[in-house]
C-alpha cells in the first residue's frame, strides 16, 4: 500500500458529462501529479502540483482541469467527456519538487459510453 | 519517434530464469532513471531508481544506465511467479521535471 487513496475506483459515465477524481497523497507529501494510463499511449503526464500551485503541466486537454486544497488533497475535473477518454486515471505524490521518488494510487478507471 | 522506447512483450520465462528488461531513449539530457512495477489492476510501485550512468542493485533487481548507448536495463536474478506484473521504465532531466515513461513490458514468470 503506497499510502495514495484514490476515490472513486471505477466510473462510468456517458458521454457529454463531468466527473470528479478525487486522490489524497501520502501524509506529509506536498506535490500531487495526475497521470492517464491508456491501452494504446502508456501512462502520460497531465499535471502536477505543489503545495496549492500547479507546478507543471503536461498532455492535459483543455476540458480537464485539476486542483489542490489547503489539506493537499486534489481532484481532477473531466468535461464534456469524450469516449476516447476512457482510460485510468492516478495520482501519485512526492515528498517534494524531486519527481523520482512518487507513489502511486491504485487508480480510478474511467468509462465513457 | 517516442522518447522513450520499450519492447511491450509479453517475456515469458520460467521461475529461477534471469529476466533482462531494457529500455532505450533518444533525449541525451536524461539524467534520473526509474524502474516501476505495476501489478494488473494497481498502481505502478517504485522499484529502483539511478543517477546517470552505472549499475545499482537491490536484492535480486539490477539496474544498469548506459548513457553513451541511450540504453538502460533492469535485470531480475532468480526469478519468481510473483515477479509477473509489467516493468515500466521512466526517465527525467532533472529531478524536478516531468517523468517519461516507456510504455512498459508485460513479464510473466511461470512455475
Amino acid at each position: 500500500d503506497s499510502g495514495v487513496t484514490q476515490t472513486p475506483k471505477h466510473l462510468i459515465t456517458a458521454t457529454g458529462q463531468r466527473v470528479t477524481l478525487r486522490c489524497s497523497p501520502r501524509s506529509g507529501d506536498l506535490s500531487v501529479y495526475w497521470y492517464q494510463q491508456s491501452l494504446d499511449q502508456g501512462l502520460q503526464f497531465l499535471i502536477q502540483y505543489y503545495n496549492g500551485e500547479e507546478r507543471a503541466k503536461g498532455n492535459i486537454l483543455e476540458r480537464f482541469s485539476a486542483q489542490q486544497f489547503p489539506d493537499l488533497h486534489s481532484e481532477l475535473n473531466l468535461s464534456s467527456l469524450e469516449l476516447g477518454d476512457s482510460a485510468l486515471y492516478f495520482c501519485a505524490s512526492s515528498a517534494s519538487l524531486a519527481d523520482y521518488e512518487q507513489y502511486f494510487g491504485p487508480g480510478t478507471r474511467l468509462t465513457v459510453t | 519517434q517516442k522518447e522513450v522506447e520499450q519492447d511491450p512483450g509479453p517475456l515469458s520465462v520460467p521461475e529461477g530464469a534471469i529476466v533482462s528488461l531494457n529500455c532505450t531513449y533518444s533525449n541525451s539530457a536524461f539524467q534520473y532513471f526509474m524502474w516501476y512495477r505495476q501489478y494488473s489492476r494497481k498502481g505502478p510501485e517504485l522499484l529502483m531508481y539511478t543517477y546517470s550512468s552505472g549499475n545499482k542493485e537491490d536484492g535480486r533487481f539490477t539496474a544498469q544506465v548506459d548513457k553513451s548507448s541511450k540504453y538502460i536495463s533492469l535485470f531480475i536474478r532468480d526469478s519468481q511467479p510473483s515477479d509477473s506484473a509489467t516493468y515500466l521504465c521512466a526517465m527525467t532531466r532533472y529531478n524536478t521535471d516531468k517523468l517519461i515513461f516507456g510504455t512498459g513490458t508485460r513479464l510473466q514468470v511461470f512455475p
